[in-house]
């Protein structure tokens, strides 16, 4: 089993639309959860944190469920510019683990 | 401008050529790592370092070396490249104490013939 499991998708939806990814962990003692953004074949970047108590950046939203060990993120209103590979970071403090990716594209 | 700089941006090579991939980052981070990104797998680390003089393995190390003399250098090594290492890599840096927000450069497409 992986340490670190996404829909690989691809997610493919119209402008507008709200879009949600989910990603589970494995190792129960992480304690950091992250979103990067990766454009194709390019670096990834930085999206968001991930707090216990969820949090809001602008349309996307990131949630944490401990006692399933799973995060979420929410893509409001889609954009075109949206498109991209969404990746999962967890980390115990000692460890950083990537996902695999979920692609979206969003179409007009 | 913040940024973490990697060269080359593709390399094409035969098996058993030594090679040397550079990164260099410019703001004053601590801690730089090499992944390899492979189709259906997470990014996966291969060596890291958390200061000057100071690397440890990471998942994925066996067929590379790396050093870190300066703070701002940490070149990749393969000394005898083979196909299976045909991949593409990522250098990373963030600070000792946020590592988790990685900074990226922009990647090395690499193809082992």
């Amino acid at each position: 089993r992986k340490e670190v499991e996404q829909d690989p998708g691809p997610f493919n939806v119209p402008e507008g639309a709200t879009v949600a990814f989910n990603c589970t962990y494995s190792n129960s003692a992480s304690q950091s959860f992250f979103w990067y953004r990766q454009d194709c074949r390019k670096e990834p970047k930085l999206l968001m944190s991930v707090y216990s108590s969820g949090n809001e950046d602008g349309r996307f939203t990131a949630q944490l469920n401990r006692a399933s060990q799973y995060i979420s993120l929410l893509i409001r209103d889609s954009k075109l510019s949206d498109s991209a590979t969404y990746l999962c970071v967890v980390s115990d403090n000692n460890d950083m683990r990537f996902g695999a990716g979920t692609r979206l594209t969003v179409k007009p | 401008e913040a940024q973490v700089t990697q060269n080359p941006r593709y390399l094409i090579t035969v098996t058993g050529k030594k090679l040397t991939v550079t990164c260099s980052q410019n703001m004053n981070h601590e801690y730089m790592s090499w992944y390899r990104q492979d189709p259906g797998l997470g990014l996966r680390q291969i060596y890291y370092s958390m200061n000057v003089e100071v690397t440890d393995k990471g998942d994925v190390p066996e067929g590379y070396k790396v050093s870190r003399k300066e703070k701002r250098n940490f070149p990749l090594i393969l000394e005898s490249p083979s196909p299976n290492q045909t991949s593409l890599y990522f250098c990373a840096s963030s600070y000792g104490g946020d590592r988790e927000k990685l900074f990226f450069g922009s990647g090395t497409q690499l193809s082992v013939l």
